[in-house]
């Protein structure tokens, strides 16, 4: 079975920039969440999609992320202007269920770094 | 704000030996509780789940959970420098709620 897959693996930007990830999760996988993870500190959630829906942006920050989720499969996050705290690794994460018994399949990241 | 600590560590104990790596959390409702192992510059890992009270072992892993004192430990056994990594808890109250995660645990098994 082919995991989480998430592309590219590195990216480095200047501030203001924009930048675009990619994410398709595993075959099957109704549940879908972008994670930021700033070194040391553990993964922060961003957003979370069930199929083509949002469950949960409360921690996105809006005025310059956003994310999609289109067909309900693969899903982009963007971050537009970007600015030198994003730096991060950007984790996709998905999951056959959800509720009790939902266990977080992860991809390999994005390493971002934002000069 | 939901919240789980852990001790950052690093961690260092002898090869062979027993780690052991704790987390608190402070939302009483959760109901899941989860160990991610995570190598450095790879993602995380799921090595351990705990739903019930007690304890739950899976080869050389054994995860702790104590619902009254809001705690939950693994403990690695025979511990191995591959076992060398960050270790990060996670908890997820009830449907519909997120996986909040710790800082994680830094472990180093010196050979």
């Amino acid at each position: 079975e082919a995991g989480v897959a998430q592309s590219p693996r590195y990216k480095i930007i200047e501030k203001r920039q924009s930048v675009a990830f990619w994410c398709n999760p595993i075959s099957g996988h109704a549940t879908l969440y972008w994670y930021q993870q700033i070194l040391g500190q553990g993964p922060k959630l961003l957003i979370q999609f069930q199929n083509n829906g949002v469950v949960d942006d409360s921690q996105l920050p809006k005025d310059r992320f956003s994310a999609e989720r289109l067909k309900g499969v693969d899903s982009t996050l963007k971050i537009q202007p970007a600015k030198l705290e994003d730096s991060a690794v950007y984790l996709c994460a998905s999951s056959p269920i959800t509720g009790e018994n939902e266990k977080l399949f992860f991809g390999s990241g994005t390493q971002l770094s934002v000069l | 704000q939901k919240e789980v600590e852990q001790n950052s560590g690093p961690l260092s104990v002898p090869e062979g030996a027993i780690a052991s790596l704790n987390c608190t959390y402070s939302d009483r409702g959760s109901q899941s509780f989860f160990w991610y192992r995570q190598y450095s510059g790879k993602s995380p890992e799921l090595i351990m789940f705990i739903y019930s009270n007690g304890d739950k072992e899976d080869g050389r892993f054994t995860a702790q959970l104590n619902k009254a004192s809001q705690y939950v430990s693994l403990l690695i056994r025979d511990s191995q420098p591959s076992d060398s990594a960050t270790y990060l808890c996670a908890v997820k109250a009830n449907y519909g709620q997120n996986f909040v995660f710790g800082p994680g645990t830094r472990l180093s098994v010196l050979p």
